[in-house]
């Protein structure tokens, strides 16, 4: 019973490429997030969306963008990748009202930038 | 700033143990905090809410609002709780629904 997906589990990609990380759920939430997960950093917020094509800055937002086009899916692009952008990717989704609801993750995408 | 601390990077027990992994916020209010956990090789995933106020695993959590801290701990760790654990504060007044971890504990039970 996965809820939240991510398209890839591992991606390689070439410096200056444009990438494009994909996260789908199917539990009609209204919110949905991308995370970048490094060791002793935490899950640090890039960007999160709490609507169809609506968005909002997280913590570390310079070198991505983000798509909302539709309730389910929200992507992650990374405009010209960079080596310092090798990371794990997380995708989570919540219900509207956070406060006292479960945040639901993908499995992850490995990201490598050479 | 709103922020959740996990002080600890790393913490390492022996099987049997108490284990306490620490967790401090820094929000007004009443905050809603929950810990999730990752086991090797699988997704993140809810273990516990203090609105529950459940133990998970034999887990439990408190929330004590004079030390703005919300401790996880466990009376007899197993070496099957070795995981990367984070504390995490989901927002709950109108505004931003933006959720906040803290940097994370790695635990490791030893036999």
């Amino acid at each position: 019973d996965v809820k939240v997906t991510q398209s890839s589990r591992y991606l390689v990609k070439r410096t200056g490429e444009k990438v494009f990380l994909e996260c789908v759920q199917d539990m009609d939430h209204e919110n949905m997030f991308w995370y970048r997960q490094d060791p002793g950093l935490g899950l640090r917020l890039i960007y999160f969306s709490y609507d169809v094509k609506m968005k909002e800055k997280g913590d570390i937002p310079e070198g991505y963008s983000v798509s909302r086009e539709k309730k389910e899916r929200f992507s992650l692009i990374l405009e010209s990748a960079s080596t310092n952008q090798t990371s794990m990717y997380l995708c989570a989704s919540t219900q509207i009202g956070t406060g006292r609801t479960e945040a639901f993750f993908g499995q992850g995408t490995r990201l490598t930038v050479v | 700033a709103q922020r959740v601390t996990q002080p600890e990077k790393l913490l390492s027990v022996f099987k049997g143990a108490p284990v306490e992994l620490k967790c401090n916020y820094s929000y007004s209010g009443s905050p809603e905090l929950f810990w999730y956990v990752q086991y090797s090789r699988q997704r993140l995933q809810l273990l516990l809410r203090h609105i529950s106020r459940e133990s998970i695993k034999g887990f439990t959590a408190d929330l004590n609002k004079g030390e703005t801290s919300f401790h996880l701990k466990k009376p007899f760790a197993q070496e099957e709780d070795s995981a990367m654990y984070y504390c995490a504060h989901h927002p709950t007044q109108g505004g931003s629904e933006k959720l906040v971890f803290g940097k994370g504990t790695k635990l490791t039970v030893n036999p």
